[in-house]
């Protein structure tokens, strides 16, 4: 049981490069997410799913995108990288979206953009 | 708006002296509250969390957090540091508008020897 797994995790892009980052996990969950730390800031949410076929966004939208593949997978799309987006990102699940259900992160893909 | 305060950026305690985080929240209904901890490099492990019920919860490696509804408070706790308690600590509130937690900005913490 891996729980949350996420990929790559670290890269570096240059500005107005393209990347995808992969998410999956194992434990059944209904829902994932997307969140960026930054500095000083803690995370905040970019994208979620409630549930499969859903998406939504969250506080942190602009430039990405997201796809909840499956029941298992969730991807981070960055479609013009911009020094902005240099930042750690986490994907995170939960048995469904509510407020009392525990998120379990994955490790986290280190993101630099130059 | 559901907002989280962690109002000590960093602190430094010595091994085997005892270690309170500060966390204050603001929350309009009953609170869903949670401690995770990133250690460095590393993702977010949680550490406790309050729903309701006994206002002091015991989490993993020796923590324990008190909810105190008149403070707006859930103070994170452990009697004895251990070096390997070096790392940042995140208060979070459930129940955000699109399901997510409401995460405060952390605090570090470094232990001396």
């Amino acid at each position: 049981n891996a729980g949350v797994t996420q990929t790559p995790k670290f890269q570096v892009l240059k500005t107005g490069q393209s990347m995808t980052l992969q998410c999956a996990q194992d434990m059944n969950h209904n829902s994932m997410y997307w969140y960026r730390q930054d500095p000083g800031m803690g995370l905040r949410l970019i994208y979620y799913s409630a549930s499969e076929g859903t998406t939504d966004k969250g506080e942190v939208p602009n430039g990405y995108n997201v796809s909840r593949l499956n029941k298992r997978e969730f991807s981070l799309r960055l479609e013009s990288a911009a020094p902005s987006q240099t930042s750690v990102y986490f994907c995170a699940s939960s048995w469904d979206w509510t407020e009392t259900d525990t998120q379990y992160f994955g490790p986290g893909t280190r993101l630099t953009v130059l | 708006a559901q907002s989280v305060t962690q109002p000590d950026i960093h602190i430094t305690v010595s091994e085997g002296a005892s270690l309170e985080l500060r966390c204050n929240y603001s929350y309009g209904a009953t609170p869903y509250l949670f401690w995770y901890v990133q250690s460095p490099g590393q993702g977010l492990q949680l550490l406790l969390k309050y729903f309701s019920g006994d206002t002091l919860v015991q989490g993993i490696k020796g923590f324990e957090a008190e909810f105190k509804r008149s403070q707006s408070s859930f103070n994170l706790r452990k009697p004895s540091v251990h070096w390997s308690d070096a790392a940042e600590y995140f208060c979070a509130v459930g129940g955000g508008s699109q399901g997510n937690l409401i995460f405060g900005k952390g605090t570090k913490l470094s232990v001396k020897p």
